[in-house]
């Protein structure tokens, strides 16, 4: 099984500065064949289902603003919040959809200083 | 719109059998695969399998293999989980979750589940 490392499990950012969160896959999510990292990120907000963030490491869903960005290849990755908004309060986990069994980072909570 | 529409909580005894479900509309149900995800109140998302409707055909987690079932019923858009043998760890939400190749992009709302005796 590939194993998802998040770091940290949680951080606290004022209002308006940039949040970071790094993902770790035990081995590479790249299919070098298209050129593609199997890397998904998702945001969790207290009694709410996960949301998609990012798929293929940096491709941003449809309606998320652009202070989230994705970034990453093989085997590092990283969610970067630019500028820290209190909506953006959740936790955050990154999950790799290139084999199965899927795996899911262990989450970072992400919270207003 | 995908909508994935799940099953109401559930309380049961540990030794009881259960089985939730998750109605599917807005895409083409048997041609994309479609599965389960737990959560443990306050801890994190673990994947358990999918199923591909179309064809039936089912990939577990080692974690979850042998525990649970995950079936689906393509006349009825309806993906399901079950358990023959609930325990008290098997407390927790479940939400089932589309995948567009092995993708997970449209989730359900969740399923409660509470095991005690």
């Amino acid at each position: 099984d590939i194993v998802m490392t998040q770091s940290p499990d949680s951080l606290a950012v004022s209002l308006g500065e940039r949040a970071t969160v790094n993902c770790k896959s035990s081995q590479s999510v790249l299919d070098s064949s298209i050129n593609k990292n199997f890397l998904a990120w998702y945001q969790q907000k207290p009694g709410q289902p996960p949301k998609l963030l990012f798929y293929w490491a940096s491709t941003r869903e449809f309606g998320v603003p652009d202070r989230f960005s994705g970034s990453g290849s093989g085997t590092d990755f990283t969610l970067t919040i630019s500028s820290l908004q209190a909506e953006d309060v959740a936790v955050y986990y990154c999950q790799q959809y290139h084999k199965t069994p899927l795996t899911f980072g262990g989450g970072t909570k992400v919270e207003i200083k | 719109e995908v909508q994935l529409v799940q099953s109401g909580a559930e309380v049961k005894k540990p030794g009881e059998s259960l089985r939730i479900s998750c109605k599917a509309s807005g895409y083409n149900f048997p041609n994309l695969w479609i599965g389960w995800v737990r959560q443990v109140p306050g801890k994190g998302l673990e994947w358990m399998g999918i199923i591909y409707p179309g064809d039936s055909d089912t990939k577990y987690s080692p974690s979850f293999q042998g525990h649970v079932t995950i079936s689906a019923d393509t006349s009825i858009d309806t993906v399901y989980l079950q358990w023959s043998s609930l325990k008290a760890s098997d407390t927790a939400m479940y939400y089932c979750a589309r995948h567009a190749s092995y993708l997970t992009d449209y989730w359900g709302q969740g399923t409660l589940v509470t095991v005690s005796s």
